[in-house]
């Protein structure tokens, strides 16, 4: 059974370093062909894919964000780390991660999400 | 950065009706298109991968069609459970983008 969950402050300041972290079991992020991303929602909003990372370290990003994502993996810890700098209050978002199949595959199984809450 | 156009943005049906929503890509994605359900304040859940395959434990009253840059989803007889938001997203090339979801109303 594959399960996912972000973990990470439920608040943080503008200008601060955001650090998520993806606890996954039921599959190893060293087989081949497997991958684990990270996709936010902002309240109301359409989901937006913010990074992907793959069993080989092939790491790819969204354009829009690539200056301020980072996403490492910890294969023995199960692991992924997102980091995202210089959080403005418009990064309020549920962030969720998600194991991915391929590279030209799916999100199949998806975290609860965590909400995090960019404000003063 | 493909973009995804997704039609309606949300749309009121009843019970047992047949619903159809499309989604059209800015370029050519072949069969590369995923479709997702989300609940509020639920995780998405996907439903059909590559354009028309089912995922594990999806109703077969859901189907998905369509290639290069058009492509359809469709519930065939629309359930209680089935009100929700409904996205797009391609997987032919990173950024994986999505559309901006389409919301299935309660007539």
């Amino acid at each position: 059974q594959i399960t996912l969950k972000e973990s990470g402050p439920t608040l943080v300041k503008p200008t601060q370093t955001l650090t998520l972290t993806c606890t996954f079991s039921g599959f190893s992020l060293s087989t081949s062909g497997v991958g684990v991303g990270w996709i936010r929602q902002p309240p109301g909003k359409a989901l937006e894919w913010l990074a992907l990372i793959y069993w080989d370290d092939d790491k790819r990003y969204s354009q829009s964000l690539k200056s301020r994502l980072t996403i490492t993996k910890d294969t023995s810890k199960n692991q992924v780390i997102l980091t995202m700098t210089n959080m403005d209050p418009v990064d309020t978002a549920t962030y969720y991660c998600a194991h991915s199949q391929g590279y030209s595959g799916y999100e199949d199984y998806w975290g609860q999400g965590t909400l995090v809450t960019v404000s003063s | 950065d493909i973009q995804m156009t997704q039609s309606p943005s949300s749309l009121s049906a009843s019970v047992g009706d047949r619903v159809t929503i499309t989604c059209r890509a800015s370029q050519s994605i072949s069969k590369y298109l995923n479709w997702y359900q989300q609940k509020p304040g639920k995780a998405p859940k996907l439903l059909i991968y590559a354009a028309s395959s089912f995922q594990s434990g999806v109703p077969s009253r859901f189907s998905g069609s369509g290639s290069g840059t058009d492509f359809t989803l469709t519930i065939s007889s629309l359930q209680p459970e089935d009100f929700a938001t409904y996205y797009c997203q391609q997987s032919y090339s990173t950024p994986r983008t999505f559309g901006q979801g389409t919301k299935v109303e309660i007539k």
